[in-house]
């Protein structure tokens, strides 16, 4: 099976640009995260969709930061205008959901967007 | 908040030889699960084991194993017969069994394995 796919893979803007990013689940998965991860720390929680709705946005700076996952399959996260500190890697993840026998909630990673705000 | 800790920024292992990685966690709630990520060089995280804190029983998952102590609150994975492959970042995380919506990461192990 495919896994995770995210384009592009390397991004370098100037601040106060924008950018964009894309992500293409596992097929069948419901739900989809992106995270943050800053170097020397762990991924953080941005923003989780459950199909096409938004679950969990709380950690997203919604003034510059924005994310949709239309048809409820892939999904595209922005950041307009970029700044200094926006500098980091990017991770898009995947899973099931709720399948016949339970919660399947492991998470599927992709290869992530190196993002360099100069 | 939950909190997940590594105290280890860095460990190094003989290949063949048995390495564990620390971690602990705070957290006030009974249901939870607790995760350890891989992260090689290529930066694709990959699950390699999964513990329900509800189990006493250890996860193990071929040469990777947790020793998970639930009233101390930690979660320390054991890789046995290391293997040149297995350098990477590991990443410990919890997630809340009452908010799926709740993963917290710890800041990473970075082990390296001598040849």
């Amino acid at each position: 099976e495919a896994g995770v796919a995210q384009s592009p893979r390397y991004k370098i803007i100037e601040k106060r640009q924008s950018v964009a990013f894309w992500c293409n689940p596992i097929s069948g998965h419901a739900t989809l995260y992106w995270y943050q991860q800053i170097l020397g720390q762990g991924p953080k929680l941005l923003i989780q969709f459950q199909n096409n709705g938004v679950v969990d946005d709380s950690q997203l700076p919604k003034d510059r930061f924005s994310a949709e996952r239309l048809k409820g399959v892939d999904s595209t996260l922005k950041i307009q205008p970029a700044k200094l500190e926006d500098s980091a890697v990017y991770l898009c993840a995947s899973s099931p959901g709720w399948v016949s026998g339970g919660l399947t909630d492991t998470q599927y990673f992709g290869p992530g967007t190196r993002l360099t705000v100069l | 908040a939950q909190t997940v800790t590594q105290s280890q920024p860095e460990m190094s292992v003989q290949e063949a030889e048995t390495v564990t990685l620390s971690c602990t966690y705070d957290t006030s709630e009974s249901d939870y699960y607790l995760f350890w990520y891989k992260q090689p060089p290529s930066r694709q995280m990959i699950l390699v084991i999964r513990q329900e804190a509800y189990k006493q029983q250890n996860a193990t998952e071929n040469r990777f194993s947790v020793n998970f102590q639930k009233a101390a609150k930690s979660f320390s994975l054991k890789i046995s017969d290391s293997q040149l492959g297995d350098a990477a970042m590991y990443f410990c995380a919890y997630r809340s069994g009452y908010n799926n919506n709740d993963m917290r990461f710890g800041a990473g192990t970075r082990l390296t394995v001598k040849p």
